[in-house]
Formats: C-alpha cells, structure tokens, sequence
C-alpha cells in the first residue's frame, strides 16, 4: 500500500532562517506531488506541483521553492524566512495513471516564523 | 481558473440537528469533487468523493451531493453530534493535467451539547 510522509510535523523558526520541509511517499512510482499551504484563517492554497523529477510548477509567487531530487522525494524550502510564510503545510500525492483523479495528503508540518 | 466557495463560514447547531454545508464552485469541468473533515490543528481527513458523473454518495450519517450544471455540492449531516465539530473543507479536482485540487475556505461546525 502506499503511504506518504510529512516531517518535521511542528517547527518553529526566526524570521530570516532558512526552511526545509521533506515529504517522501511510499509504495508507488512516478507520482503526481503537490505542496499546498493553510495560513491562519484562510483555504488550503496550492503552492507547487510536479509531475516528475526535476519538474516543478509554482502555482503563486512567493519567498518558497521546490524541489524534486528523487522520484518519491518532494522539498519545500526558503532561504530566508517571513513572518508570512507562517503556516501549516501539506503535501500530497496522486498516481500519475491518467484515470486516477484522488489526492492523498500527508499529515501536514505546521510553521510557525517569529 | 477554478473558484470554490462555501457557506457559511461557520455554524453552530444543537446537538440532534441535522444540517447542510454548501460548497460552490465555478468551472463545471471538473472530475470530481471531494468533502474533508479538518480538526484542530490536523491534516485532513477524506469524508467522501463524488465522480463527475455521480449525483450523490453516502456514508453513513452524511450524504454529499453534486451539480455540476449549477456548479454546486452539499454536504447533509444526519443527526449531529459533538463529536461532528470540526472545520469541513470541500475541494474540487480540475480536469487539467496535473489535477490540481482546489479548495474551499471552509465551514467550521461546532454541535452544542
């Protein structure tokens, strides 16, 4: 079966710091990956999506990027941090199967920038 | 680009009611779309998921409905309990490529005991 990781699940870091979020899925190859945020108050908002390796779409300009080393492997990162990259972030997979229409998230890494 | 809109923003029921959240959305061209259940402070949970060409699915106490000619969802709650307290999320999947599932802002629920 497939599964999908998410870690840290909690961080907290100073304004200026770099990021580093890692979501690894398991079980499957070739997925479909995605980064979504939840900031205080308002909806999940897609961030980045990649549909293979070294391929990487950004859905809204912002302090963040993405990155896809490894098939499974999917990265959010900033170099330095703003108190508006606050949030809590998910990750989630899809088969790359072009009939399958389900995302599946992780359990999410909340973010707290001060 | 596709907009998803839900309301309300919050509601609050006695325990025992039954109720319904609305969910909107502007772009027909959808595969499916899905109901969420959010707690606290957690990931999400997946409630149900209904095909384009479905109408309705149930799951026990909620039965999600769909309209795509109208662009519109709903998400009946048989019976609330507290226990049913949490933000519930609707999320339509376009029909693009990637897929790219987008959400609603919520209605957050709270069932008095």
């Amino acid at each position: 079966s497939q599964t999908i990781h998410q870690w840290p699940a909690t961080l907290v870091q100073p304004v200026g710091s770099p990021l580093s979020l890692e979501c690894t899925v398991e079980g499957t190859s070739n997925p479909n990956l995605y980064w979504y945020r939840q900031a205080a108050g308002r909806g999940l908002q897609l961030l980045f999506y990649s549909v293979g390796i070294g391929q990487i779409s950004s859905e809204v300009p912002q302090n963040l990027s993405a990155s896809r080393p490894q098939d499974r492997q999917f990265i959010l990162s900033s170099k330095k941090l703003l108190l508006s990259d606050s949030g809590f972030y998910l990750c989630a997979w899809r088969s790359s199967y072009s009939g399958a229409n389900v995302l599946t998230f992780g359990a999410g890494s909340r973010l707290t920038v001060l | 680009k596709q907009e998803v809109t839900q309301i309300p923003a919050a509601l609050s029921v006695p325990e025992g009611e039954n109720l319904v959240l609305n969910c909107s959305f502007t772009d027909s061209a959808i595969y499916n779309l899905q109901w969420f259940r959010q707690d606290p402070g957690k990931g999400l949970t997946s409630l149900l998921l209904i095909q384009s060409s479905q109408r309705e699915q149930t799951s026990g106490r909620l039965n999600a409905s769909l309209d795509k000619s109208s662009g519109r969802s709903t998400l009946y709650i048989a019976a609330s309990q507290p226990g049913d307290s949490a933000t519930y999320l609707c999320a339509a999947l376009s029909s693009g490529s990637a897929r790219q599932l987008t959400f609603g802002s919520g209605t957050q629920l709270t069932v008095l005991p």
